[in-house]
């Protein structure tokens, strides 16, 4: 079975500083991944997604995630944190060996910006 | 180009009842997801529609049962409501070959309370 697990339920930065937030996936076959943002009251919006391309993946809003194999992990990245930031984070993996558009979901994490 | 939209947006049942949540799909897409997002936790996939057929169903009962309309709308349906039926629930349309989907794109949600 497909599983991913975000690691952290709440991560608080400071404006500007690094934003990390984790993901690590479970898959038999090649994942599909995903991370997609909410804002409170909202539908979710795709930031990224990895197809088997590169491994390094440029999303929107100057967010980025590395594919790595070895670590079975797809992290979340920026590197200067903005106020507007501030949302819930859910990594996805795709059921099945394509997009099938069937999203496993994580917990969430929730992203604080702090002045 | 319209984004997928749903309605209503707030909705307040009983236990018991019965409820129909619908969702109009993006222009050109032809696959639409649903999904439940309990509060706190990240969505779970209920089913999808790939042109007016049921492609897929997650870990819900019978109780939860759809429909796609020839223009790629779609209705959920969700009978004898309990009282964790409570919880925002989502869709997505994208276009699909059937066996893979290009990126779904999210409506803002229904928010249900069953009482």
């Amino acid at each position: 079975a497909q599983s991913v697990t975000q690691l952290g339920s709440h991560v608080s930065v400071s404006e500007g500083a690094l934003v990390l937030l984790r993901c690590n996936y479970s898959s038999s076959v090649p994942p599909y991944l995903f991370w997609y943002v909410q804002y409170p009251n909202q539908g979710l919006q795709l930031l990224l997604k990895y197809t088997s391309a590169a491994t390094l993946v440029k999303g929107i809003n100057g967010f980025e995630a590395e594919f790595k194999k070895s670590e079975t992990s797809f992290h979340l990245t920026k590197p200067s944190a903005h106020m507007s930031d501030a949302a819930e984070y859910f990594c996805a993996v795709s059921r099945g060996s394509s997009n099938t558009g069937k999203l496993i979901f994580g917990q969430g994490t929730t992203l604080q910006v702090k002045p | 180009e319209t984004g997928v939209t749903q309605s209503p947006t707030h909705l307040i049942k009983t236990r018991g009842q019965q409820v129909t949540l619908r969702c109009s799909s993006q222009s050109g897409h032809n696959t639409v997801s649903w999904y439940q997002q309990a509060l706190g936790q990240g969505p779970q996939f209920i089913f999808q529609y790939y042109r007016e057929e049921e492609n897929g169903r997650g870990n819900f009962p019978p109780r939860f049962s759809g429909l796609q309309f020839p223009n790629y709308s779609s209705e959920l349906n969700v009978n004898a409501l309990e009282l964790d039926d409570s919880a925002l629930y989502l869709c997505a349309s994208s276009w699909s070959s059937g066996r893979s989907t290009d990126t779904q794109y999210f409506g803002p949600g229904t928010r249900l309370t069953v009482l």
